[in-house]
């Protein structure tokens, strides 16, 4: 258990959708990230948030809009997404948004879309 | 920017075994983590070591900065041991966030 904890675990949706991604720390950190693990691909950092505030968007298509509410939870919104979206999602948290940061993951959304 | 090549790709192992994998980056930094990441996905923070040596039980990490390696090893392996170990870094002379390596993903078999 790492203190991060996404759902769903597991999501298959078409590609004319709606469907939200949630993550939630309990480690009382300031920053929270969203990932994107393809296969055979290293971990794509797509956007950084730090109090509630977007700090970083990676060049991630609009199609993926992610949602701060407080610096506990943090959703990525999908609508019309493509079948090469497919891919585990992975969230993570950090004390504070520095390079010298030590991050914890969740365990994932893996995603599949038709 | 900063490359990140991890070695082996692949390694299998039996139960007991010893293994080292290696981390090898283009640049110099000012934060290196080594992960592990289960079969189901989880991904767990093992050592957060931009230099030097640090020991966990079985694990241990040691990062020569200077030289630009980090490597792992794993001493009398178990089949909770498999997955996938990634090794991440960020770049010391720029404020990037965390690159991953693509990873060594480790069999062990009992």
């Amino acid at each position: 258990e790492t203190g991060v904890t996404q759902t769903p675990r597991h999501l298959v949706m078409g590609m004319t959708n709606k469907k939200s991604l949630k993550c939630e720390q309990h480690l009382g950190h300031n920053a929270m990230y969203w990932y994107k693990q393809s296969a055979k691909k290293p971990l794509e950092l797509m956007f950084v948030y730090s109090l509630e505030e977007r700090v970083e968007n990676n060049s991630v298509p609009s199609r993926f809009s992610p949602e701060c509410p407080n610096s506990s939870h943090l959703f990525l919104h999908l609508h019309t997404l493509q079948p090469e979206d497919s891919a585990l999602y992975l969230c993570a948290s950090s004390q504070r948004v520095a390079t010298n940061e030590k991050l914890f993951f969740g365990s994932g959304t893996q995603l599949s879309v038709l | 920017g900063i490359q990140v090549e991890q070695s082996p790709p692949d390694l299998i192992l039996q139960e007991g075994a010893n293994s080292t994998l290696r981390c090898n980056f283009s640049d110099s930094v000012n934060n290196l983590q080594w992960f592990h990441q289960n079969p189901w996905g989880q991904l767990i923070n093992l050592f957060y070591i931009p230099s030097g040596t640090k020991q966990n039980g079985r694990l241990s990490a040691t990062t020569v900065a200077t030289e630009r390696y980090s490597l792992l090893y794993i001493s009398s392996s178990q089949t909770t041991d498999s997955g996938v170990y990634f090794c991440a870094v960020v770049p010391g002379t720029s404020g990037s966030r965390l690159t991953f390596g693509e990873g060594t993903q480790l069999t062990v078999n009992p």
